[in-house]
């Protein structure tokens, strides 16, 4: 299956700081990175979509002016969380559609904590 | 109601049991399945992928698909202490590159030596 690799895996931030998260596609040109966020005990959350070149899609409830997502380039996406405050703790995952669409390759993960 | 529905567990069983894992979904239009599993703090890895009812066997692994009664099942024999994880099923509508993954709750399998 195509790589997706994340960076960092873990942050510990203080409260009001920003955080950039990082994804990288390495062995696949990625149009579409998808954003997820995952509390503890609970299943994956759809933040937003990205697209290379163009504006993200953000999933209703999610502030798109708090979680600002860039997709400059066909292997690189990246999600900032900007005044992160300590609700913000959680494992954000990126994933990318396979080669046909019908399925998604997820990167290992970035646990943020604010403190 | 969710549109994807996955007992969370906790489920225990022995080294070597035979774990039938199971989600149902009411959206008819869902026609991609997929099994990941997640070990703790890390991403989900895809165990299996089906398309069309049936199934679909990988080694130890066994992905079950019953559109008529919208059931999903994942079998897995001769279970070992490293399959203790999470399984998550997941389903899509279509194979257009963008296609929105929805999830179960995952659930959570400790198999014991």
């Amino acid at each position: 299956g195509a790589v997706v690799s994340q960076h960092p895996s873990w942050v510990i931030c203080k409260s009001g700081t920003s955080v950039k998260i990082e994804c990288r596609s390495l062995d696949f040109q990625a149009t579409t990175m998808f954003w997820y966020r995952q509390f503890p005990k609970q299943s994956l959350m759809l933040m937003a979509t990205s697209n290379e070149g163009s504006k993200a899609t953000y999933e209703q409830g999610v502030e798109k002016d708090k979680f600002l997502i860039n997709h400059a380039s066909l292997t690189l996406s990246t999600l900032t969380v900007t005044s992160a405050h300590p609700e913000d703790s959680s494992f954000y995952i990126c994933s990318s559609p396979s080669g046909g669409g019908e399925t998604q390759y997820f990167g290992p993960g970035t646990r943020l904590l604010v403190l | 109601q969710k549109e994807v529905e996955q007992d969370p567990g906790p489920l225990s069983v022995p080294e070597g049991a035979i774990v039938s894992l199971n989600c149902t979904y009411s959206n008819s239009a869902f026609q991609y399945f997929m099994w990941y599993r997640q070990y703790s703090r890390k991403g989900p890895e895809l165990l299996m992928y089906t398309y069309s009812s049936g199934n679909k066997e990988d080694g130890r692994f066994t992905a079950q698909v019953d559109k008529s009664s919208k059931y999903i099942s994942l079998f897995i024999r001769d279970s070992q202490p490293s399959d203790s994880a999470t399984y998550l099923c997941a389903m899509s509508v279509g194979e257009t590159s963008g296609s929105r993954l929805t999830f179960g709750e995952g659930t959570q399998l400790t198999v014991n030596p």
